[in-house]
């Protein structure tokens, strides 16, 4: 089974500053998908980035991008020129591909990383 | 395009009794997934539905059980609810079934079980 597993519960970065948060995964395949989330108080939750496990570039989107490891199964979010809207947990994911077995649609979370900000 | 709805956004229940939560997913989506968000367990995967067929089911007891309709809305019932059933729970819906389909979440129904 997989699992995801982030280490940091807390993190907290000053406004426009770089924040990195950390994610490992346990996995034997070869070919998923991986995901930060946020999560503000209001609960929704909302797709930061995405990795596709075969493509060797790192995801950007804006002011987040990843350094994805795969051989070390890691996938650590940064975030650049933090602002006051960054507060939220924050959620590593894992999810398998199209293929067939069981796991169809499953999101793998992690345990989730409260960011704050401060001004 | 209208986002993820959910619906009710509150409830309270008293243990024993039965709930049912409902979701309609983004216009053209045909997956609807469900998850448990609580403090202790994180978020969890209920099940997955495709089509009007679940495709997979979380580690969840039979209390836990859900339905897509054609028009691929879907419900989650939950029957003799239990205190620990107090949570979030999360419906995500996506085009597809699988990774390469992005989930777009509700903004959920918080459960609370007295």
């Amino acid at each position: 089974a997989q699992t995801v597993t982030q280490s940091q519960p807390e993190m907290s970065v000053q406004e426009a500053e770089t924040v990195t948060l950390s994610c490992t995964y346990d996995t034997s395949e070869s070919d998923y998908y991986l995901f930060w989330y946020k999560q503000p108080p209001s609960r929704q939750m909302i797709l930061v980035i995405r990795q596709e496990a075969y493509k060797q570039q790192n995801a950007t989107e804006n002011r987040f991008s990843v350094n994805f490891q795969k051989a070390a199964k890691s996938f650590s979010l940064k975030i650049s020129d933090s602002q006051l809207g960054d507060a939220a947990m924050y959620f590593c994911a894992y999810r398998r591909p199209n293929a067939g077995g069981t796991s169809y649609g499953k999101l793998t979370f992690g345990q989730g990383t409260i960011l704050t900000v401060h001004p | 395009k209208a986002g993820v709805t959910q619906t009710p956004r509150y409830l309270i229940k008293t243990r024993g009794q039965q709930v049912t939560l409902s979701c309609s997913p983004i216009s053209g989506h045909r997956s609807v997934s469900w998850y448990q968000q609580t403090p202790g367990q994180g978020l969890q995967f209920l099940f997955e539905y495709f089509s009007e067929t679940q495709r997979n089911k979380g580690n969840f007891p039979g209390r836990f059980s859900g339905r897509q309709f054609s028009n691929s809305r879907s419900e989650m019932n939950v029957s003799t609810l239990e205190l620990g059933d107090s949570a979030l729970y999360l419906c995500a819906s996506s085009l597809g079934s699988g990774g390469v389909y992005e989930q777009y979440f509700g903004p959920g129904t918080r459960l609370t079980v007295t």
